[in-house]
C-alpha cells in the first residue's frame, strides 16, 4: 500500500525565517494536496499539484511537486504566527476515492 | 458556494453510551463524502467513506458504523461507546467527476472532539 511520510515531525522557527516541509511518497503520486490545520479545528485546503514539476503558490507559500512525482515540498517565504499550525500532505490512491494523508508537520513560529 | 457543517462541535459521553455525529454538506450534489478520526493532533485514520445514498465502505473494523440517508448527509454511529473512541472527528466531502472523485480537491469540516469518560 502506499504510504506518505513527512519530514520534519516538528520544526520551530523565528518570523521572518524561511522554511520547508517535505511530503515522500512511497509511489507514484497522481495527486497530492497540502492542507492546514489548525489546533482543534477542521483542515484548511492550501494547494492541490498533479503534473510533475508543477508548481503553486498562494501568497507566501510554495508547493512543488517533483519531476519523477513522488516528493512535494512546501516552502514558505518570511514565515510569520499566522503560519503557526499543522500541515498534512494527502495523495490521490490509485483506482479508489479515497486520500491517504502524512502524519503531519507541526509548525510553531515565534516572534 | 459549498458548505461543510458537523454537529455537535463537542461532545462529552460515558463509556457505554450511544453516539450519533451528524455532517452536512450545501451546495453541492452527489459528492463523495468520508469520515476521518485524528488522535494527538496529528495523522489522519480514515473510517468510512460514501459514493452514494445508502453506499458505505468501512475502512477499519471497529465499534463505529456509518449512514448516509441523503445525499448530503453521512452520520457516524456506535450503539456502545469505548474509551478508545475519543478523539477529533472529521467529515470531509469531494466532488465526483464522471466516474471518480480523483483529481479533486476535498474539503473538510470543522469538526467534532468526542471525549469518552
Amino acid at each position: 500500500s502506499q504510504e506518505l511520510e513527512q519530514s520534519p515531525q516538528s520544526l520551530i522557527v523565528q518570523e521572518g525565517k524561511n522554511l520547508t516541509i517535505n511530503c515522500t511518497s512511497s509511489k507514484t503520486l497522481y495527486g497530492l494536496y497540502w492542507y492546514k490545520q489548525k489546533y482543534g479545528e477542521g483542515l484548511i485546503f492550501l494547494m492541490m499539484l498533479q503534473k510533475g514539476g508543477e508548481e503553486k503558490s498562494h501568497e507566501k507559500i510554495t508547493a512543488k511537486l517533483d519531476e519523477k512525482k513522488q516528493q512535494s515540498s512546501l516552502h514558505i517565504t518570511a514565515s510569520q504566527p499566522s503560519h503557526a499550525g499543522i500541515y498534512l500532505c494527502g495523495a490521490d490512491t490509485l483506482n479508489t476515492d479515497k486520500l491517504i494523508f502524512g502524519t503531519g508537520t507541526r509548525l510553531q513560529v515565534f516572534p | 458556494s459549498q458548505t461543510i457543517h458537523q454537529w455537535p462541535a463537542t461532545l462529552v459521553q460515558p463509556v457505554g453510551s450511544p453516539l450519533s455525529l451528524e455532517c452536512t454538506v450545501e451546495g453541492t450534489s452527489n459528492p463523495n463524502l468520508y469520515w476521518y478520526r485524528q488522535a494527538a493532533g496529528r495523522g489522519l485514520q480514515l473510517l468510512f467513506y460514501s459514493v452514494g445514498i445508502g453506499q458505505i465502505s468501512s475502512e477499519v473494523p471497529q465499534n463505529l458504523s456509518a449512514s448516509r440517508p441523503q445525499d448530503r448527509q453521512f452520520i457516524l454511529s456506535s450503539k456502545k461507546l469505548l474509551l478508545s473512541d475519543s478523539g477529533f472527528y472529521l467529515c470531509a466531502w469531494r466532488s465526483r467527476g464522471r466516474t471518480s472523485g480523483r483529481g479533486n480537491e476535498q474539503f473538510f469540516g470543522p469538526g467534532t472532539r468526542l471525549t469518552v469518560l
